[in-house]
Parts: structure tokens; C-alpha cells; sequence
């Protein structure tokens, strides 16, 4: 039973290019979430979805960043026009729909804006 | 809304020697609160959760944390470090009420001396 995928692990852009990163949930898990972990400091929540749904986007910026979870295939953050501030370790994890969700991540994009 | 309060970023305790890293959550619902650990350049591993059950939770690998209401703290703990017990460690608070995000500390970072 596969864990949170992620890919790519590693990915580099350059300033103003866009950045896709995906995330296939575990098996039976339904609800997604995506955070975002600066040096240093520790991960901060973005936003949750559930298949063709996002139920809660308030951490996300307003601008430049999406993120969807259709109906078949993995869940995508989207980074539009890069900056080099987006350099972060971006984390996905999944739940079953019942609370308290037993969370698993994946092990993570590093972003690296040059 | 929910925060949580790690003390010390860094904890450095010899082989053998008690480990207790400090987390202390402010949350105006009744809380679920996680202890998560990171080793480097991997995703965050659950090591264990309170849920309103017993307030002593035990998790993997030897580790165990105390749920204390009245002091708004949940403090991990292992009798006896070992060498492989070096990693970044994270507290984590969420609620109830559906809103399933977890609000993470800034972590502390565990050193494991020979």
C-alpha cells in the first residue's frame, strides 16, 4: 500500500516560469492537503481538498497560486510566475474522511527559484 | 484560532539520557494534537496523537506524551535517547469542529551526543 506520492522531488525554475507539483493521495484516502515549510520553520497549511473541491484555501496567496484535485489523477499546486520567495519545501498529505484524520505526507517538492 | 508554542529549537542530550521537548498549543475548542518527526529531506512521520482518549498517548519508537488541560502543554518524552532519535521533531494542534488544518510549531531540532 503506497504511501503520499509526490513528484518531483527536486524541481528548479527560473524566475517568472511556472511550477507544478503533484500529489497522489494514499489509497482510500479522499482529503488532501497542502502546506508549505521555509527554512528554518515549520509547515505552514495552504489548503484542503476533497475530490473537485476546495473546502479550505485560507492559507494560500491570493495571487499566483492554485490548486486543484479532479475527479481522476493526482492533486496539482500550481505556481505561476515564480519569485525567488517560493523556494520552500512544499509538503502534501491525505486523510480518510474521518476526524481526526490520521495524516501521512509525502516526503516533498523542494522548489528552487533561480 | 489555534497556535502552538515550541520551546527550544534546539534540545542536545547524550545517548541514554532522558528527552523532553516542550510543546504548549493555545486552541478555544477542545484540541487533537500530533507529534510529528523529520528527518532530513524527508516528509514528517507521525509519532503520535491525542484525541481526547487517555491522556498519556503512546507512540512509536519509545516515545510517549502527556495531554495536561490545565497547563494547555502536551510535552514528548522518551526514557532513554538513542543516536537514531537525531532528527527535527514537530507539535502540531487541530480542532473538532471540521476545520481539518493543522497548525504546526516552529520545531525543535533534537541533537543526540555519543
Amino acid at each position: 500500500n503506497a504511501g503520499v506520492m509526490q513528484n518531483p522531488r527536486h524541481l528548479v525554475r527560473r524566475r517568472g516560469q511556472e511550477a507544478r507539483l503533484r500529489c497522489s493521495p494514499m489509497k482510500g484516502h479522499s482529503h488532501v492537503y497542502w502546506y508549505r515549510q521555509l527554512p528554518e520553520e515549520g509547515l505552514k497549511f495552504m489548503v484542503y481538498l476533497q475530490k473537485e473541491n476546495i473546502i479550505d484555501e485560507s492559507g494560500m496567496p491570493k495571487e499566483r497560486f492554485s490548486a486543484e484535485f479532479p475527479k481522476e489523477g493526482p492533486s496539482i499546486l500550481r505556481i505561476q510566475q515564480v519569485v525567488r520567495g517560493d523556494s520552500a519545501a512544499y509538503f502534501c498529505a491525505s486523510s480518510p474522511p474521518e476526524v481526526p484524520g490520521g495524516y501521512t505526507f509525502g516526503s516533498g517538492t523542494r522548489l528552487t527559484v533561480v | 484560532a489555534q497556535s502552538v508554542t515550541q520551546l527550544g529549537s534546539h534540545v542536545s542530550v547524550s545517548e541514554g539520557a532522558l528527552v523532553l521537548l516542550r510543546c504548549n498549543y493555545s486552541s478555544s475548542v477542545p484540541p487533537y494534537l500530533f507529534w510529528y518527526v523529520q528527518y532530513p529531506n524527508q516528509g514528517l512521520q507521525l509519532l503520535l496523537k491525542y484525541t481526547s482518549a487517555a491522556t498519556l498517548v503512546k507512540g512509536i519508537n519509545g516515545f510517549e506524551a502527556e495531554f495536561k488541560k490545565s497547563e494547555t502543554s502536551f510535552h514528548l518524552t522518551k526514557p532513554s535517547a538513542h543516536m537514531s532519535d537525531a532528527a527535527e521533531y514537530f507539535c502540531a494542534v487541530s480542532d473538532n469542529t471540521g476545520r481539518r488544518a493543522l497548525t504546526f510549531g516552529s520545531g525543535t531540532r533534537l541533537q543526540v551526543q555519543p
